[in-house]
């Protein structure tokens, strides 16, 4: 079985703060663990994915994640936040791609907010 | 085309109607889901298609019928469906098999049940 578990229901930041989103992982397999966001009234987007490759990755407008199997933990940073950058994230994991249909396990979500 | 659509945007029905949700997508995806998203929490699983045939089911009311007519289309039947069913209905698409593993999600539509 799979779960994520991200810490901090809601994030208030500055602009140009560092922004620091929490996410902790359990995982009996190799973990696929991936980094979603959601504006108001939409779809979510994709902005980061770990798949074993390299243990840092980026993703989009800025975003970064770190994974470290140690401490279980794949959490996402921004050096400097942006007013654009207010929204729900979600942290999801799933397993190795399989023929079948893959399920992805979804975090509560942490809504962020970007202060003046 | 990488992108994933749904229609209509947003859909309003009474509980004794029919209606329908689209979603198609032009990325060669051979792994179509449905979700249902609550405000403030995350998508919920219904079900998923992998190859057009139905994979997973979890556990969803008769009320909600999916369709996969053919590899880029997606429909989820509705009927006499309750208020407790308005929410969003957010549509995803992924490669098959072995591919990449990452979701690609549509807007989503808008469900309100009176």
């Amino acid at each position: 079985a799979q779960s994520v578990t991200q810490l901090g229901s809601h994030v208030s930041v500055s602009e140009g703060a560092l922004v620091l989103l929490r996410c902790n992982y359990s995982s009996s397999v190799p973990p696929y663990l991936f980094w979603y966001v959601q504006y108001p009234n939409q779809g979510l987007q994709l902005l980061l994915k770990y798949t074993s490759a390299a243990t840092l990755v980026k993703g989009i407008n800025g975003f970064e994640a770190e994974f470290k199997k140690s401490e279980t933990s794949f959490h996402l940073t921004k050096p400097s936040a942006h007013m654009s950058d207010a929204a729900e994230y979600f942290c999801a994991v799933s397993g190795r791609p399989t023929g079948g249909g893959n399920k992805l396990t979804f975090g509560t979500g942490t809504q962020l907010k970007v202060e003046l | 085309d990488t992108e994933v659509t749904q229609t209509p945007k947003h859909l309003v029905m009474g509980m004794t109607n029919k209606k329908s949700l689209k979603c198609e997508q032009h990325m060669g995806h051979r792994a179509m889901y449905w979700y249902k998203q609550k405000a403030k929490k995350p998508p919920e699983l219904m079900f998923v298609y992998s190859y057009e045939k139905l994979s997973i089911n979890e556990s969803v009311p008769s009320r909600f019928s999916p369709e996969c007519p053919n590899s880029s289309l997606l429909n989820l039947h509705l009927h006499a469906l309750q208020p407790e069913d308005s929410a969003l209905y957010l549509c995803a698409s992924r490669q098959a098999g072995t591919g990449g593993n990452e979701q690609f999600f549509g807007p989503g539509t808008r469900l309100t049940v009176l």
